[in-house]
């Protein structure tokens, strides 16, 4: 079955310190990966995606994913923490033709 | 990538009415989507819009309860029917552009007292 799971309900990290948003996958073929981010009262933005190429994927506000397919996983990553990306964020796989599956969400808090 | 406008962004319903959520996107777009995001919950997909032809509605929703307008490439409704306190949940219409990705709006927030 496709599938993305995101271990951690809540990651919490102070401003300044790297941090990590986990998420694995499981598909027949090959992934398309995307993290999405949602703030309060807000839809769903776009933070990055991975089709092919390189495994580190980078995106906006800082944040860069590395597609690890030996361990299916797609790590959402920052070098430092901003108060400002406390957030809930989601991880996506595109299993299919145009239907996206979304994992359950982390969400992130850093505090100062 | 495509700009979305969701109407309404939130409402307070009474049980057994109806209320239908509009998404305009601001250039043609051949897949739109609706999306569900139940309180504390993931986003669960509803169906796929479908422009000239009816919605593909995914495993536990319904046309009856969830129907759905397409009537150009740019525009989509979704009416939530005979609404319960269940139907409480954030609404969200997304679009797919091949080498945009997916856009999404910025949510219908549905409270059914």
């Amino acid at each position: 079955a496709q599938s993305v799971a995101q271990p951690e309900d809540q990651v919490n990290v102070a401003e300044g310190n790297p941090l990590t948003v986990k998420c694995t996958y499981s598909v027949s073929g090959n992934p398309y990966l995307f993290w999405y981010v949602q703030y309060p009262n807000r839809g769903l933005q776009f933070l990055l995606k991975y089709i092919t190429g390189d495994n580190l994927v980078k995106g906006s506000y800082g944040f860069e994913a590395e597609f690890n397919k030996s361990q299916t996983s797609f790590h959402l990553k920052k070098p430092s923490a901003l108060v400002s990306d406390s957030a809930l964020y989601f991880c996506a796989l595109k299993p299919g033709f145009q239907k996206l599956v979304f994992g359950t969400g982390t969400r992130l808090l850093v505090s100062p | 990538s495509a700009v979305i406008s969701q109407k309404p962004s939130r409402d307070i319903c009474q049980r057994g009415t109806s209320l239908t959520i509009q998404c305009q996107v601001d250039s043609q777009v051949t897949m739109m989507f609706w999306y569900r995001q139940q309180p504390g919950q993931s986003l669960t997909l509803i169906a796929t819009a479908n422009q000239g032809s009816e919605a593909t509605y995914e495993s536990g929703f319904v046309i009856d309860k969830f129907p759905i307008s397409r009537p150009n490439l740019t525009f989509s409704t979704l009416t939530v029917s005979n609404m319960s306190p269940e139907d409480s949940s954030i609404y969200l219409c997304s679009v797919m552009r091949e080498g945009y990705g997916y856009t999404f709006g910025s949510g219908t927030r549905l409270t059914v007292v």
